[in-house]
């Protein structure tokens, strides 16, 4: 079936590396997305890997993937107070070529 | 860069009310979804269109109707308006018709509140 997780908050120090997590269910995975969502705000596409990609690295930005657990990382270096915002994990599936199936969310709070 | 337009950006409405939210997508994309975000949870798909064309389903009520235009812009129509219709609702667009190599750009998204 298709189900992503994500443990819903993360609170982090001020200048230290947030790293969220989330798993997927399905294997049949193409590309896997990370969106960020600052309060009343809109979905903002951070970035994303393909399936057959282990890392990707954009600036303050490492993703990881681990096809073999179905597992995702986000690791965000140096993290600053403008990075306090909602996190979503989401992939889409060669079943279905829209949708893209999202996460409930980690909510990432800095502290100061 | 231009991004998705979203109108109107926040609709108050009465129960058995209908509204009509308007997308309009990226420049030279030609495939537009929609998504409903209720409070608290995480975007659910409803709808896409590539082409003018239906092209996937999700977990649209039948109350739901939607469209793409010539240029692009799509309507989401909602009619008989019901309390759990309260939500934010997105619409993405990507370039080239739909398929997970196609990665979907989110507008700012239109709150509805139904009273």
């Amino acid at each position: 079936g298709e189900d992503v997780e994500q443990s819903l908050f993360l609170s982090v120090r001020e200048g230290d590396s947030s790293v969220i997590n989330c798993t997927y269910t399905d294997s049949s995975s193409t590309y896997l997305y990370w969106y960020k969502q600052e309060p009343g705000a809109g979905l903002q596409l951070l970035t994303y890997i393909f399936s057959n990609m282990d890392m990707k690295q954009d600036q303050r930005l490492t993703v990881l993937l681990n096809k073999k657990d179905k597992h995702l990382s986000l690791r965000i270096a140096d993290t600053q107070t403008g990075d306090s915002a909602i996190y979503f994990c989401a992939e889409s599936i060669r079943s279905s070529a829209s949708k893209i199936i999202f996460g409930s969310g980690t909510r990432l709070s800095i502290r100061p | 860069a231009a991004g998705v337009i979203q109108s109107p950006r926040h609709l108050i409405k009465e129960k058995r009310e209908t509204a009509t939210l308007k997308c309009y997508p990226i420049p030279r994309h030609d495939t537009v979804y929609w998504y409903q975000q209720g409070p608290g949870q995480d975007p659910q798909f409803l709808i896409s269109f590539y082409e003018k064309m239906q092209s996937d389903k999700g977990s649209i009520p039948d109350r739901f109707s939607a469209q793409q235009f010539s240029d692009y812009h799509s309507e989401l129509n909602m009619s008989s308006l019901e309390l759990g219709d309260s939500a934010l609702y997105f619409c993405a667009s990507s370039r080239g018709g739909t398929g997970s190599l196609k990665t979907q750009y989110f507008g700012p998204g239109t709150r509805l509140l139904v009273l």
